[in-house]
């Protein structure tokens, strides 16, 4: 199993809803990612856990928050929003120190913010 | 901090024709790894071919091979007898440490269209 599953494909939300994203690996991977990715732009990294423990956070606004409640699960949670965090959310993973150590991505969450 | 270079927004290729796709990166590390992503319209990821740097032999995956000039600092990306499944955004991606992890920093993309 090469996959990397994210729910939901399509999100749409008021700024005062509690939404989140949720993403799953079942490739053994020890390291999960949060990408934020505009309109024909590259993702930006937003965190990343390796082992579990949050390790990269790109000062990202605490309006998003990550989980990872174990090995295969990663959640962004989202709370407040703005219009302008509308965006697709990419998921990736990878085995740590590892070679080639190429992130595998999921096909992403697409995020509407009204 | 690392960075890549994409310096062609946007490519066409006509259908059986060769293309080749530029980048440049800055690093002062000796051994690093190399990616090129290819993002079509249905917008996953999807990994094309990597490189190790301390490896002098170019990466090649079918009709996918890269010009690794290390000295240069360039990774640029040909793409043999295009298909019009080619057709999407690629990505130049370095792979990058940070605060005892991993990450992967993206060039800004360039869009390939093939024409058939």
């Amino acid at each position: 199993d090469t996959e990397v599953t994210q729910t939901p494909k399509h999100l749409v939300m008021g700024m005062t809803n509690k939404k989140s994203l949720k993403c799953e690996q079942h490739m053994g991977h020890r390291a999960m990612y949060w990408y934020k990715q505009k309109a024909k732009k590259p993702p930006e990294l937003m965190f990343v856990y390796s082992y579990e423990k949050l390790s990269i956070n790109e000062s990202v606004p605490s309006r998003f928050s990550p989980e990872c409640p174990n090995s295969s699960l990663l959640n962004l949670h989202l709370h407040a929003l703005q219009p302008e965090d509308s965006a697709l959310y990419l998921c990736a993973s990878s085995q740590p120190w590892s070679w080639p150590g190429e992130l595998f991505f999921g096909e992403g969450s697409r995020l509407t913010v009204l | 901090a690392q960075t890549v270079t994409q310096s062609q927004p946007e490519m066409s290729v006509q259908e059986a024709e060769t293309v080749t796709l530029s980048c440049t990166y800055d690093t002062s590390e000796s051994d690093y790894y190399l990616f090129w992503y290819k993002q079509p319209p249905s917008r996953q990821m999807i990994l094309v071919i990597r490189q190790e740097a301390y490896k002098q032999q170019n990466a090649t995956e079918n009709r996918f091979s890269v010009n690794f000039q290390k000295a240069a600092k360039s990774f640029s990306l040909k793409i043999s007898d295009s298909q019009l499944g080619d057709a999407a955004m690629y990505f130049c991606a370095y792979r990058a440490t940070q605060g005892g992890s991993e990450k992967l920093v993206f060039g800004k993309g360039t869009k390939l269209t093939v024409n058939p």
